[in-house]
């Protein structure tokens, strides 16, 4: 079984601040891990993710995040928010296959001019 | 490149109706299409799972009968909605995963822009 805890549902944070948001899962099988991100009405776009390659990853927008097996962590981080960085995030985990996603409650991100 | 579309956009029906949402994967062969359905301020519960050319995977406590999913091809899946009730209504989202070129995992979902439902 997998499962994903993102914690803090709502993060707010100063426009040039440092961004860091939450997740850290649970797989019983090697975890292909992803960050989403979801404007109002609008449906879900892919930052990044992690497939067992480099531990570091980087996505778009300036986004990345790094896996640590140890603390079963995949906490996504951005050096200078912007106030286009508004938005839910959503952390995800899914095996190998067919399995589908298993998506974490979403944290709301606001940025303070 | 890994686009999917959604329509409608949005809909509003009377109580009583069905209701069809298309998913397509317009620029790659979607192996598999997964139906989410997202509630005001939550996150997406997975519905169902349909693979092109078979029955659909429902996840524990969705209705078959009333969410009929339909994936004739690598490129269309659709969910009706039959009956459609005011509880019905929700932001309802698609996802696609392209079947892996050589080398890859094929892991990655692409989503729908979704399609907010309203009944009445």
């Amino acid at each position: 079984a997998q499962s994903v805890t993102q914690l803090g549902s709502h993060v707010s944070v100063s426009e040039g601040a440092l961004v860091l948001l939450r997740c850290n899962y649970s797989s019983s099988v090697p975890p292909y891990l992803f960050w989403y991100v979801q404007y109002p009405n609008q449906g879900l776009q892919l930052l990044l993710k992690y497939t067992s390659a480099a531990t570091l990853v980087k996505g778009i927008n300036g986004f990345e995040a790094e896996f640590k097996k140890s603390e079963t962590s995949f906490h996504l981080t951005k050096p200078s928010a912007h106030m286009s960085d508004a938005a839910e995030y959503f952390c995800a985990v899914s095996g190998a296959g067919n399995t589908p996603l298993v998506f974490g409650k979403g944290t709301r991100l606001s940025v303070i001019a | 490149g890994a686009v999917v579309s959604q329509h409608p956009s949005w809909v509003i029906c009377k109580s009583g109706t069905s209701v069809k949402i298309e998913c397509r994967s317009l620029d790659f062969q979607a192996t598999t299409m997964f139906w989410y359905r997202q509630f005001p301020k939550q996150s997406l519960m997975l519905m169902a799972t349909s693979n092109e050319g078979s029955k659909a995977t429902y996840e524990q406590g969705v209705e078959k009968d009333k969410f009929l999913i339909n994936h004739a091809s690598l490129t269309l899946s659709t969910l009706t909605v039959t009956s459609a009730h005011p509880e019905d209504s929700s932001f309802y989202i698609c996802s696609a995963r392209p079947h892996p070129l050589p080398g890859e995992l094929g892991e990655t979902q692409y989503f729908g822009p979704g399609t907010r439902l309203l009944v009445l």
